[in-house]
């Protein structure tokens, strides 16, 4: 089956500190792996994406690789801010698959000056 | 640039009422999707959609229905509200094909009590 498996939290980081959010995988052939992030009170909105393997995806400081032989997609910034405090979510898509984004737990990221 | 809209943000229900989630697309997106959002579970997928007139059962379907009349329209019903069902509740929609963005809501928080 298709399933996402992610860090736990919740993460309190300070100011400028580096953040590697875990995430595995589990998938039929070649998934499309993305993160979506979700600010207090909002919707969940793409952070970044990547559909092939070592594809890395990229967006406001917030990097993830597609590593098919560990079966992950690690998220990493160098240097979080305060403004970056949100929940993160690792998903996926399986090839062909008509609609359906599987969604990992969440990880709560809070970032403290 | 309206994308996505839910309506209502908040309601509370009593045990074994009905009501109607709705959402709405400017989109013109083929896909469109009813999670719900519980702690430590993430997103589950309720139904979704690949196009108007098509409907399909996600991993928590019970006690749901929808249907799809046109491509902008995806309202969610609950036929007799449990307190299982207290939840935050979003609509999601995207372009056909596996590795496309999926734009969310501002969900829905709905207590039953």
């Amino acid at each position: 089956g298709n399933s996402v498996t992610q860090m736990e939290g919740p993460v309190t980081l300070s100011e400028e500190a580096f953040l590697t959010i875990n995430c595995t995988y589990t998938a039929t052939g070649y998934p499309s792996l993305f993160w979506y992030v979700q600010y207090p009170g909002e919707g969940l909105q793409l952070l970044l994406k990547a559909t092939k393997a070592d594809d890395k995806g990229s967006n406001k400081g917030f990097e993830a690789t597609y590593r098919k032989e560990t079966t992950s997609f690690h998220l990493e910034k160098g240097s979080v801010q305060v403004s970056d405090s949100a929940v993160y979510f690792c998903a996926l898509t399986p090839p062909g698959g008509a609609n359906n984004l599987f969604f990992g737990t969440g990880t709560r990221l809070t970032v403290i000056p | 640039n309206a994308g996505v809209t839910q309506t209502p943000k908040f309601q509370v229900l009593k045990t074994g009422q009905s009501m109607t989630l709705q959402c709405a697309q400017d989109m013109n997106h083929e896909y469109m999707s009813w999670y719900r959002q519980d702690p430590g579970m993430g997103l589950r997928l309720i139904h979704y959609s690949v196009g108007a007139g098509i409907t399909d059962q996600g991993e928590v379907p019970n006690g749901y229905n929808v249907s799809r009349s046109t491509t902008e329209d995806f309202p969610l019903r609950l036929l007799s509200a449990a307190p299982s069902q207290t939840s935050v509740y979003f609509c999601a929609s995207r372009a056909a094909g596996d590795n496309t963005e999926a734009f969310f809501g501002q969900g829905t928080r709905l207590t039953v009590v």
